[in-house]
């Protein structure tokens, strides 16, 4: 284990649902990243916040609502989905500029 | 911003052979250089990083190799295995901006 929990690991729901991605590190560092890997397609940034802020958007619709709480933890709301936001959605926590430790994902499917 | 390419997408290698990986950066700021490895159905984690104070660095028989002035690092992998065989990404980024940049990935496949 790397220290990053995700959950769910597996997801599935319809268009009109509200659901929500949980990211938890125990290793004490201070940036939280999620991240979106399609199939066959590169690794996708989506926020990322350093010390509970966030520093990065990228261009993500606004059917994805992150929020930090606090440093060990970060979810990733996700409300009236489309079929093709349907991936692996990766959070990783990292000291600064340093390694990326990722958790395990979760898969979610939106029918 | 930073843009990051990576080379080739996909590569198929013979049990035993060297396996190269290339990529480009183009912010000239960038100095943390890490390459991860991506099993099929599992997580990405980190097999070897340099910074660029170093030109090279070596842990088994995996590589790093890093050139600041043209802007490009490869990992070299020696006497590849079929445990090998994963998806490598690239990345870089810039001594506290916390945004690192990730290569497209380089599927490489290992041939017993």
């Amino acid at each position: 284990e790397t220290g990053v929990t995700q959950t769910p690991r597996h997801l599935v729901m319809g268009m009109t649902n509200k659901k929500s991605l949980k990211c938890e590190q125990h290793l004490g560092h201070n940036a939280m990243y999620w991240y979106k890997q399609s199939a066959k397609k590169p690794l996708e940034l989506m926020f990322v916040y350093s010390l509970e802020e966030r520093v990065e958007n990228n261009s993500v619709p606004s059917r994805f609502s992150p929020e930090c709480p606090n440093s060990s933890h970060l979810f990733l709301h996700l409300h009236t989905l489309q079929p093709e936001d349907s991936a692996l959605y990766l959070c990783a926590s990292s000291q600064q500029d340093n390694e990326q430790f990722f958790g395990p994902g979760t898969r979610l499917t939106v029918l | 911003g930073e843009n990051v390419e990576q080379h080739p997408s996909t590569l198929s290698v013979q049990e035993g052979d060297s396996a190269v990986i290339k990529c480009t950066y183009s912010d000239s700021a960038s100095n943390y250089f890490p390459w991860y490895k991506q099993e099929l159905g599992k997580r990405p984690q980190l097999i070897i990083d340099i910074r660029s104070n170093v030109g090279e660095k070596k842990d088994q028989r995996i590589a790093v190799t890093l050139n600041k002035t043209a802007k490009h690092f490869s990992l070299h992998i020696t006497e590849t295995q079929p445990e090998d065989s994963a998806v490598y990404f690239c990345a870089a980024s810039n001594g506290g901006s916390y945004i690192p940049t990730f290569g497209r990935g380089t599927s490489l496949i290992v041939h017993p």
